[in-house]
């Protein structure tokens, strides 16, 4: 069974960069057509698509975040990461993963999320 | 890129049928029949409940289906049960090659 798990601090300071990493099991990540998601949701807010990563490394990433916003694949770890640089209090929000289809028309499954909150 | 235009709220009894509407434009919604629905929980993540417009993923109760007219994407729910209630999104690949989120839909079942 496919599952996705989100890692990496829960507190991070502003301007400084925030990192999460999610792990894949159940599938290999290089071993299927499907892209990888990061999604996030300040609190009491709506979802908000960060980008998507195929495993040979094309990224596509939302132009409002876009000049702040790294993400990349470790294929031997089965991972995947997200690194959005000088963060601010409206970067807190909870972050998600997730598998994508190819033009980002489904996400499914979802990591269960990780709250970040951004305060010195 | 805008956010869709969803209703905030929306509710319904035990039993009736609902709708929630999704509205963008024709470079997200029109032009793609790449629209998701999904369900969220408080305190959850979001649960794919329909993709490409219409398709049901397995597992998801047939009381759940999707449409298009034009800008306009929809979510309906049939028989609506106590269970249902909680927040819906939409999603929508755009011409840019970037997705775009619905505000999100709080349902409440009367």
């Amino acid at each position: 069974q496919l599952q996705l798990q989100e890692s990496g601090p829960g507190l991070v300071k502003p301007s400084e960069t925030l990192s999460l990493t999610c792990t894949v099991t159940g599938a290999s990540i290089s071993r299927s057509t499907y892209y990888w998601g990061w999604i996030r949701q300040p609190p009491g807010k709506g979802l908000e698509w960060i980008g998507c990563i195929y495993y040979s490394g094309d990224t596509y990433y939302n132009p409002s975040l876009k000049s702040r916003v790294t993400m990349s694949v470790d294929t031997s770890k089965n991972q995947f990461s997200l690194n959005l640089t000088s963060v601010t209090a409206a970067d807190t929000a909870v972050y998600y993963c997730a598998r994508s289809g190819k033009y980002w028309n489904w996400f499914d499954p979802w990591g269960q999320g990780t709250l970040v909150t951004v305060s010195s | 890129q805008s956010a869709l235009t969803q209703p905030a709220s929306v509710s319904g009894s035990p039993g009736q049928s609902i709708t929630i509407s999704c509205t963008g434009t024709t470079s997200d919604v029109g032009g793609y029949n790449y629209v998701s629905w999904y369900q969220q929980y408080p305190g959850k993540a979001p649960k794919l409940m329909i993709y490409d417009v219409s398709n049901r993923p397995s597992g998801v109760s047939n009381r759940f289906s999707g449409s298009k007219s034009g800008n306009t994407a929809s979510l309906t729910i049939s028989g609506l049960q106590a269970e249902d209630e909680a927040d819906y999104y939409c999603s929508s690949y755009t011409s840019s090659s970037t997705l775009v989120f619905g505000g999100g839909t709080k349902l409440t079942v009367l």
